[in-house]
């Protein structure tokens, strides 16, 4: 099994609707999680951490399920702007262990 | 201001050749990073470094070999590149254990 596995769409969205992704992961000691967004030939970009009891920025939720050892993203009233690939981050399970680890991304197209 | 500068942008190279990519981050962080993301738009973490010190070195050639002369400044040089050393190479930094924040790539292009 991967480390972190995401499925990498596409996913077609018509301008307005709402999109969810899911993120598994494979270490049930993994501490912190975070989504990234990367636009084509950009570099990626922090989108928002992931926290325990869930968090929300503006269209923008996040959630994560340890006892299934995955989280989501959910993005409401989606913009064209949303148009990038999602990629889903665990970071090891120790202070010591920096290594962050990225899934393959999802790719998220909204149509106008 | 750029938070976390790379250079250069571009790099086109021919086998065999050596070359360096430089990175230098303003943001007072403490940890730097290397990572990789190659055709498949695969992002691999290669090093990392912490004050310094190398605290994170994944199974890369020794043909790879990162410098770090302050905790600001965080170099990759490549000894005898290989047709598949090309990629986009990334740099970043955090503040230990926040999350990276990335410059805007090398792409190299080994032919």
């Amino acid at each position: 099994r991967k480390e972190v596995e995401q499925d990498p769409g596409p996913f077609n969205v018509p301008e307005g609707a709402t999109v969810a992704f899911n993120c598994t992961y494979s270490n049930s000691a993994s501490q912190s999680f975070f989504w990234y967004r990367q636009d084509c030939r950009k570099e990626p970009k922090l989108l928002m951490s992931v926290y325990s009891s869930g968090n929300e920025d503006g269209r923008f939720t996040a959630q994560l399920n340890r006892a299934s050892q995955y989280i989501s993203l959910l993005i409401r009233d989606s913009k064209l702007s949303d148009s990038a690939t999602y990629l889903c981050v665990v970071k090891g399970a120790n202070f010591g262990n920096e290594k962050l680890t990225f899934g393959t991304g999802t790719r998220l197209t909204i149509i106008p | 201001d750029t938070a976390v500068s790379q250079t250069p942008k571009y790099l086109v190279t021919q086998m065999g050749n050596d070359k360096s990519i430089k990175c230098e981050q303003n943001l007072g962080h403490d940890t730097m990073y290397w990572y990789k993301q190659d055709s498949k738009k695969f992002l691999k973490i290669m090093f990392s470094y912490n004050n310094k010190e190398l605290i994170i070195n994944e199974t890369v050639p020794n043909r790879f070999s990162p410098k770090s002369p302050d905790k600001a400044h965080l170099n990759l040089h490549i000894n005898s590149l290989e047709l598949g050393d090309s990629a986009v190479y990334f740099c970043a930094s955090s503040q230990r254990p926040g999350s990276p924040f990335f410059g805007q790539g090398t792409r190299l292009t080994v032919v």
